[in-house]
């Protein structure tokens, strides 16, 4: 595609729910990767993929956090049992292969926005 | 750990006109890449320029340039022309040479006067 896309734009959810956030990378890109952008906040990173190397879950804050990327394409995030902190914008990037010794500018989406109530 | 400073929550400025948005770090690594991101109203972040930490030269794009002082560990962005369209928030973000996540400043909104 064109550019990093998301869904939902935006969701609502009740306290304990679980939640799935969709990101469909650029095509083509291996690298994919996860931040969470809370109110008056930076980005957070939460996990990165590449390729079929198994990914770095570092960033995750909970157990209740959990990501898969299935086919080297399409990623999604799930949240269980979700907690008002959890109300942020879930932000995906994309990259293309990184080659040694250079930086590869990362391509975000335009977020989900999350309401925990 | 690496951490990213950006000490203006708020920026203003007439259309036309110049200005600078600082960003500090700190690191402990010799070698890294530091990045300027534009977020609109859309909530898509996007690229508005980088910089190598081993190229001495400061980048530019067009209206946009960085005064990077790698000693001072410090890396502002320089919006010269204002337009309307550069009102957005600003994150500054750092990444370490032969890592891949990025660490970002809180970030600084920008409003553009007409």
């Amino acid at each position: 595609g064109a550019g990093v896309s998301q869904s939902p734009s935006n969701k609502v959810t009740e306290k304990g729910k679980d939640v799935e956030l969709r990101c469909d990378p650029i095509s083509g890109h291996t690298a994919l990767y996860w931040y969470r952008q809370s109110l008056g906040q930076g980005l957070e990173f939460l996990i990165y993929f590449q390729g079929n190397s198994a990914p770095d879950k570092s960033g995750l804050p909970s157990d209740r956090f959990s990501a898969e990327r299935t086919g080297g394409s399409v990623s999604t995030l799930t949240i269980q049992r979700t907690q008002q902190e959890d109300s942020a914008v879930y932000l995906c990037a994309s990259s293309s292969a990184r080659l040694a010794g250079g930086p590869e500018t990362q391509y975000f989406g335009p977020g989900t926005r999350l309401l925990v109530l | 750990a690496q951490t990213v400073t950006q000490s203006q929550p708020e920026m203003s400025v007439q259309e036309a006109e110049t200005v600078t948005l600082s960003c500090t770090y700190d690191t402990s690594e010799s070698d890294y890449y530091l990045f300027w991101y534009k977020q609109p109203p859309s909530r898509q972040m996007i690229l508005v320029i980088r910089q190598e930490a081993y190229k001495q030269q400061n980048a530019t794009e067009n209206r946009f340039s960085v005064n990077f002082q790698k000693a001072a560990k410090s890396f502002s962005l320089k919006i010269s022309d204002s337009q309307l369209g550069d009102a957005a928030m600003y994150f500054c973000a750092y990444e370490g040479a032969g890592t891949y996540k990025y660490i970002f400043g809180t970030g600084t909104r920008l409003k553009v006067l007409a």
